[in-house]
């Protein structure tokens, strides 16, 4: 079975500094998508970026990007220029490509980020 | 224009009562599902569901029923609620690959 391990349950940086969000993840399938899913305290579960296993180029939006190793299992999120609005509970998430419907999320990591 | 709608947000009822939250998607994908996040934020996948099949039914009590009258509505039903389902519940639909989560209802069983 696949897990998701987030190993920091609350992370806090200053406004403009850089962040860094560790994920770590166990799988035996070689294809599969990785994501990180920000979740503020609105409650709703929004997309931050999206990172195809088979893709070697880590992936980046705007202030975000991953620093995906596969042959570690590791897929942490860095947060560049951290603004006020960033704060909130980020989701590392595993989805294998054969099982699309169901992916696996790890406990979340609960960002401040104090002015 | 709301990708994955769900209602209501909130939801407050007795032990032992029969609810419904409903959750429609208009983003044309194949695949819905049910998450269940509870106090502590841990998110876990409760049902999924592909053109209107059942695909994962994880454990669940039989409790929960699922019932996607088309695929791009997903309803979730609960019997003889108990204090220990409340929770944040959400819908959530993808097509091959990302999901796109509604806004989430928190149950609160009293």
């Amino acid at each position: 079975a696949q897990t998701v391990t987030q190993s920091q349950p609350e992370m806090s940086v200053q406004e403009a500094e850089t962040v860094t969000l560790s994920c770590t993840y166990d799988t035996s399938e070689s294809d599969y998508y990785l994501f990180w899913y920000k979740q503020p305290p609105s409650r709703q579960m929004i997309l931050v970026i999206r990172q195809e296993a088979y893709k070697q180029q880590n992936a980046t939006e705007n202030r975000f990007s991953v620093n995906f190793q596969k042959a570690a299992k590791s897929f942490s999120l860095k947060i560049s220029d951290s603004q006020l609005g960033d704060a909130a509970m980020y989701f590392c998430a595993y989805q294998g490509r054969a099982r699309a419907g169901k992916s696996t999320f790890g406990d979340g990591t609960t960002l401040t980020v104090k002015p | 224009d709301t990708a994955v709608s769900q209602t209501p947000k909130y939801l407050v009822t007795q032990m032992g009562n029969d609810k419904s939250i409903k959750c429609e998607q208009n983003l044309g994908h194949d695949t819905m599902y049910w998450y269940k996040q509870d106090s502590k934020k841990f998110l876990k996948i409760m049902f999924s569901y592909n053109n209107k099949e059942l695909i994962i039914n994880e454990t669940v009590p039989n409790r929960f029923s699922p019932k996607s009258p088309d695929k791009a509505h997903l309803n979730l039903h609960i019997n003889s609620l108990e204090l220990g389902d409340s929770a944040v519940y959400f819908c959530a639909s993808s097509g091959q690959e990302t999901a796109f989560f509604g806004q989430g209802t928190r149950l609160t069983v009293v």
